[in-house]
């Protein structure tokens, strides 16, 4: 049971490059995701889906876009990097049941802007 | 707007020792509280919720938490800390303009430190 895949683990890009962070999971769950993570600021909610076709924004989607074609891949894509942009990338989803609030999360990808 | 708050960047606590990290929150309505922990180079994981009932909820790893509604606290306890309980832990609360989504709104988070 792999549950929420995310690739790569690491990632560095220069500036003005695109480039998609991956995210797969096998639970079949509806709602899907992607948050980042800066030392001493907590996780910022980027984009999320509830269901295949479906996406909103979250507090911080500027310079994001992302898409659900499946229930299972929900990837976020970053077109023109920015040094901002520097951070870990999680991505998690969670059931639509009675454990609505536990979240199952990757592993991370630590992408670094230069 | 809901919000939560850890006071404290990190703690530190020796092995054996209780150990209590902090948490309030601001919300209207019911607050729908939960507890995560990541560990290094991993992805948060659950540890455990208060949504209704009991004020003292158990959870997983042998942890716990009191919810407090006078103090709007939910500080996260184990009676007796190991060198393996070192992480970050973050606390959160649901986001009640969610409706359906049920997004969570996470604190800075705290790290825990157990020395031998």
């Amino acid at each position: 049971n792999a549950g929420v895949t995310q690739t790569p683990k690491f990632r560095i890009l220069k500036i003005g490059q695109s480039m998609t962070l991956q995210c797969a999971q096998d639970m079949n769950h509806n709602y899907m995701y992607w948050y980042r993570q800066d030392p001493g600021m907590g996780l910022k909610l980027i984009y999320y889906s509830v269901g295949a076709g479906i996406t909103d924004k979250g507090e911080v989607p500027n310079g994001y876009n992302v898409s659900r074609s499946t229930t299972e891949d929900f990837p976020l894509r970053l077109e023109l990097a920015a040094p901002s942009q520097t951070s870990v990338y999680f991505c998690a989803s969670r059931s639509r049941g009675r454990e609505v609030e536990k979240l199952f999360f990757g592993s991370g990808t630590q992408l670094s802007v230069l | 707007a809901q919000s939560v708050a850890q006071p404290e960047d990190q703690v530190n606590v020796a092995e054996g020792n209780p150990l209590t990290v902090k948490c309030t929150y601001s919300v209207s309505g019911n607050p729908y509280l939960f507890w995560y922990v990541q560990y290094p180079n991993r992805g948060l994981q659950f540890l455990l919720k208060y949504i209704t009932g009991d004020n003292l909820v158990k959870g997983s790893y042998g942890f716990e938490a009191e919810f407090n509604k006078s103090q709007t606290s939910f500080h996260l306890k184990k009676p007796s800390a190991l060198v393996s309980d070192s992480a970050l832990y973050f606390c959160a609360v649901r986001d009640s303009g969610g409706g359906a989504t049920n997004k969570l709104i996470f604190g800075t988070g705290t790290l825990l430190a157990v020395q031998p």
